[in-house]
């Protein structure tokens, strides 16, 4: 079974609106991350957002902001005023803690992602 | 403060040769991943190590594939022979440590291409 579902292969929206990408998890671990990463053309891995599993609260930083439903297990990504530079591959992630017994291991798994187009 | 540093950023071979990719972490981090990006799989973690020692190899596709760390700020991933289908982009991560809630940083990545 898949561990990260981003169900939208593209997203398209108009420069200044507000877009949300989906995405959903699946994992039996109580402690977890959820991490949000943008990678434009140029191909670099950029980290926008996390949200740890016993966070209360939804995260934010700038015009990001992540709508977090523990009890759905979603965690989307919510980018206000869109700017052309938004164009740009998006990928959740999701770390979960690992095995109680032996080393953490913090493997980050990976969606399919979402291309999202800006227009002007 | 520099991030994750990769060398080379491009690699062009011919099939059955060498070939060496080097990551920097970013200084204090401890954890060290390695991932490959293709369209057809996504990103997939190759190896994984933590302190230096590597902890889970279990993503490296064969024995043709081997990723060393012999300290703190460096580390290899090594494909020898090469074939057109290791064809893709290789990135180095690293993390303060293996906790849930540590950000993963990714270098540029190194685009390799075997012909």
């Amino acid at each position: 079974a898949q561990k990260i579902t981003q169900t939208q292969p593209g997203m398209f929206v108009q420069e200044k609106e507000a877009v949300t990408l989906d995405c959903t998890y699946d994992t039996s671990d109580q402690s977890y991350g959820l991490f949000w990463y943008k990678q434009p053309s140029s191909g670099e891995m950029i980290f926008l957002i996390y949200q740890g599993s016993y966070d209360e609260q939804n995260a934010t930083e700038g015009r990001y902001s992540l709508n977090f439903q523990k009890a759905r297990k979603s965690a989307n990504l919510v980018i206000s005023a869109s700017q052309l530079g938004d164009s740009a591959m998006y990928f959740c992630a999701m770390r979960e803690a690992g095995n109680a017994g032996g080393t953490s291991y913090g493997k980050l798994t990976f969606g399919q992602g979402t291309i999202l187009t800006v227009h002007p | 403060d520099a991030g994750v540093i990769q060398s080379p950023r491009h690699e062009v071979t011919e099939m059955g040769q060498e070939v060496t990719l080097r990551c920097k972490p970013i200084s204090g981090h401890n954890s060290l991943f390695w991932y490959r990006q293709t369209m057809m799989r996504g990103l997939e973690l190759l190896i994984y190590f933590n302190n230096n020692v590597p902890i889970d190899d279990s993503g490296m596709p064969e024995d043709r594939f081997s990723a060393k760390m012999p300290n703190a700020s460096f580390s290899t991933l090594k494909i020898q022979p090469s074939e057109p289908r290791d064809s893709a982009v290789y990135f180095c991560a690293s993390s303060l440590s293996s906790l849930a809630g540590d950000t993963q940083y990714f270098g540029p990545g190194t685009r390799l291409t075997v012909l």
